[in-house]
């Protein structure tokens, strides 16, 4: 069993949908990353937080330590949220989830 | 301020050769972390480097080996290479490590994908 899970693995919308993709990690952490990877490859880190909530523009990040559990929200999503989405845990080293393919319809 | 830069970007190779794969980090970042992404998964840990030292090292090969230079860049070689090292490379700099607690935002840079026939 993978250390980090994400779900759902797909995730469709239509432009304005409220999104939520879930995090669960069964390791102690320093942090939780969520990254979102465009196609070609590029990352980009959006949030690292090791409590609470977190917020920038459309994205909030919320994680529970207690639960070892983290979201990731986008509000009035857009096309070029378009991406996948991928959830990664300090533990000494980064372990990272699978991903969640998000595509987000017009 | 130029973010990570990786070189080269593509880059074919065939089984059983040797390959170098070169980061540049962020101006002022000190730690550079390797990881390896096979389509369709997430990364993988291969290695972080701190202040020239080797910090962690992930679950591969002893064909996986890095460096990391005074200026901070960074060298990943991959020898005697498999069809299943195909894969994309990426390194991220931070300005502190990973290891002991210590947690800095990663910069990814853009990658470099290998293939091997």
């Amino acid at each position: 069993k993978n250390e980090v899970e994400q779900s759902p693995q797909n995730l469709t919308a239509q432009e304005g949908e409220f999104i939520t993709i879930n995090c669960s990690y069964s390791v102690g952490i320093s942090a939780l990353h969520w990254l979102q990877q465009h196609p070609g490859g590029g990352i980009v880190s959006l949030f690292m937080l090791s409590s609470g909530k977190k917020k920038h523009g459309r994205l909030i990040a919320t994680i529970n330590i207690q639960e070892k559990h983290s979201s990731l929200h986008i509000t009035a999503s857009h096309p070029r949220d378009s991406a996948v989405y991928i959830c990664a845990v300090n533990n000494n080293d980064m372990r990272f989830g699978a991903g969640t393919r998000l595509t987000v319809k017009p | 301020d130029a973010g990570v830069t990786q070189s080269p970007t593509h880059l074919i190779k065939t089984r059983g050769q040797q390959v170098t794969l070169r980061c540049s980090p962020i101006s002022g970042h000190k730690s550079v972390s390797w990881y390896q992404q096979v389509l369709g998964q997430g990364p993988q840990f291969i290695f972080q480097y701190y202040e020239k030292e080797e910090r962690g090292r992930g679950n591969f090969p002893d064909r996986f080996s890095a460096r990391q230079f005074p200026n901070y860049s960074s060298e990943l070689n991959v020898n005697a290479l498999l069809l299943g090292d195909s894969a994309l490379y990426l390194c991220a700099s931070s300005l502190v490590g990973l290891a002991g607690g210590l947690t800095d935002t990663q910069y990814f840079g853009p990658g470099t994908r290998l293939t091997v026939l």
